[in-house]
């Protein structure tokens, strides 16, 4: 399964956009990138995912580097709302099941 | 996107008892759920793929026979703590791969706060 490093940690002023970084050198050609958050005591939550182009829905864009090494999640305008655990997760194998790494606990501050 | 349903939301327990956690597809079927385990502050682990009507796919290091996985149907997984004991206590949560994104985006549960006293 490849795997993924985040920063454990990083800090954003609300109304401002936020880059989060994931590399994932080990990824393999038909791994998909997927981010999702999850804040204390819930499941994680689907922000996005993309395999090869870079991708961009209602919440969050993500930026993948040409070699697949790594990616980016960006929000364009962090609310408080955002402040949670983000994770950069990698699907392989026939399941294509997720091997959560460690995550970013991303703080907005008012 | 497509929603799971996971019941209860936390359930306290005897030591040596079991517990059956319930995941649930709604308006959609599912194949493939997942079981994932969390502790304070820590990242969720894998512990198992669920498959309907086939045995389940455990990770290294799960014990089968503790955690008991049941896929009867299309629409539900459970998962069954035998035994339990506080060090058993943790957030268990499903996924299960979500239709509207392709199949390839996952959708979760809310999770399952299990303390074993």
């Amino acid at each position: 399964d490849a795997k993924t490093t985040q920063p454990n940690s990083m800090e954003s002023n609300e109304e401002e956009p936020v880059h989060l970084p994931c590399n994932h050198s080990t990824i393999s050609g038909t791994d998909y990138i997927h981010w999702y958050r999850q804040l204390p005591s819930q499941g994680p939550e689907y922000v996005i995912h993309g395999l090869t182009s870079n991708v961009n829905n209602r919440m969050a864009s993500l930026a993948i580097a040409e070699d697949r090494k790594s990616s980016t999640l960006i929000l364009h305008r962090a609310t408080l709302r955002d402040a949670a655990v983000y994770y950069c997760v990698n699907s392989g194998g026939s399941n294509y099941k997720l091997t959560f790494g460690k995550g970013t606990l991303l703080t907005v501050n008012p | 996107g497509a929603v799971v349903s996971q019941h209860p939301s936390r359930v306290i327990c005897k030591s040596g008892t079991s517990v059956k956690i319930e995941c649930r597809s709604l308006d959609f079927q599912a194949t493939t759920m997942f079981w994932y385990r969390q502790f304070p502050k820590q990242s969720l682990m894998l512990m198992a793929t669920s498959n309907e009507g086939s045995k389940a796919t455990y990770e290294q290091g799960v014990e089968k026979d503790k955690f008991l996985i049941n896929h009867a149907s299309l629409t539900l997984s459970t998962l069954t703590v035998t035994s339990a004991h506080p060090e058993d206590s943790s957030f268990y949560i499903c996924s299960a791969r979500d239709p509207d994104r392709g199949g390839y985006g996952y959708t979760f549960g809310s999770g399952t706060r299990l303390t074993v006293v």
